[in-house]
């Protein structure tokens, strides 16, 4: 079982709406979080890291947050704009890497 | 800025074959990793390498094997290529911070 559960597994939204993706893990124990964003045909961009306590960090319009008690973090889209349609990874490091499968954001005009 | 140059965008070869994938980084990192990824799955990693010339197996690395003979450089080889390793292939390489820093992939189909 992956150890690094995201939600949804897409989504489609309006180009100026808000979204929020959802990240799960039950790594243990737990070094540090981060969110990527891949876009189609090509390799991952790192937008956020957190350590276990840090509870938001920001990225232009990305917001991520964590609560490390619950192992829940999430990502924050603001104002979407189409060039965030993408694939968003959450990724989880404790001695090693456990990626999650991604959620697909499509933005519509 | 930081560069993960992957040789090869799109192959497509037959089964059997032996497949090269490429891959140089140009920051001087010492630690390089290749990855797969398939729909519906985390990405998964096939082997990495903290220096030249060392490797470490990864989570899947049956039917690969890798060569790092200079820093920059890390190879990703598949002896006899198989259906089952069509895939989009995905270089990496980080310093000790752990970031990683990918290249843009390859997506290799095998017929």
């Amino acid at each position: 079982k992956n150890q690094v559960e995201q939600s949804p597994q897409s989504l489609i939204i309006l180009e100026g709406k808000n979204c929020t993706l959802q990240c799960n893990y039950t790594v243990s124990p737990f070094s540090n979080l981060r969110w990527y964003k891949q876009d189609t045909g090509r390799g991952p961009v790192s937008l956020t890291i957190m350590t276990f306590s840090e509870n938001t960090k920001s990225n232009g319009r990305y917001t991520a947050t964590l609560d490390a008690d619950t192992k829940q973090s999430s990502l924050h889209i603001t104002a979407s704009q189409l060039s965030d349609s993408a694939s968003y990874i959450c990724v989880v490091s404790d001695y090693k890497l456990s990626f999650g499968a991604g959620t697909t954001v499509t933005v519509r005009a | 800025d930081v560069k993960v140059t992957q040789s090869s965008r799109y192959l497509v070869k037959r089964t059997g074959e032996k497949v090269f994938l490429e891959c140089v980084q140009d920051m001087d990192h010492e630690n390089m990793f290749w990855y797969r990824q398939d729909p519906g799955l985390g990405l998964r990693l096939i082997y990495f390498s903290y220096d030249v010339k060392m490797k470490e197996k990864g989570d899947i690395p049956e039917g690969y094997s890798v060569s790092r003979e200079k820093k920059e450089r890390f190879s990703l080889i598949l002896e006899s290529a198989s259906t089952n390793q069509t895939s989009m292939y995905l270089c990496a390489s980080s310093p000790d911070t752990g970031e990683l820093f990918f290249g843009e992939g390859s997506r290799l189909t095998v017929l």
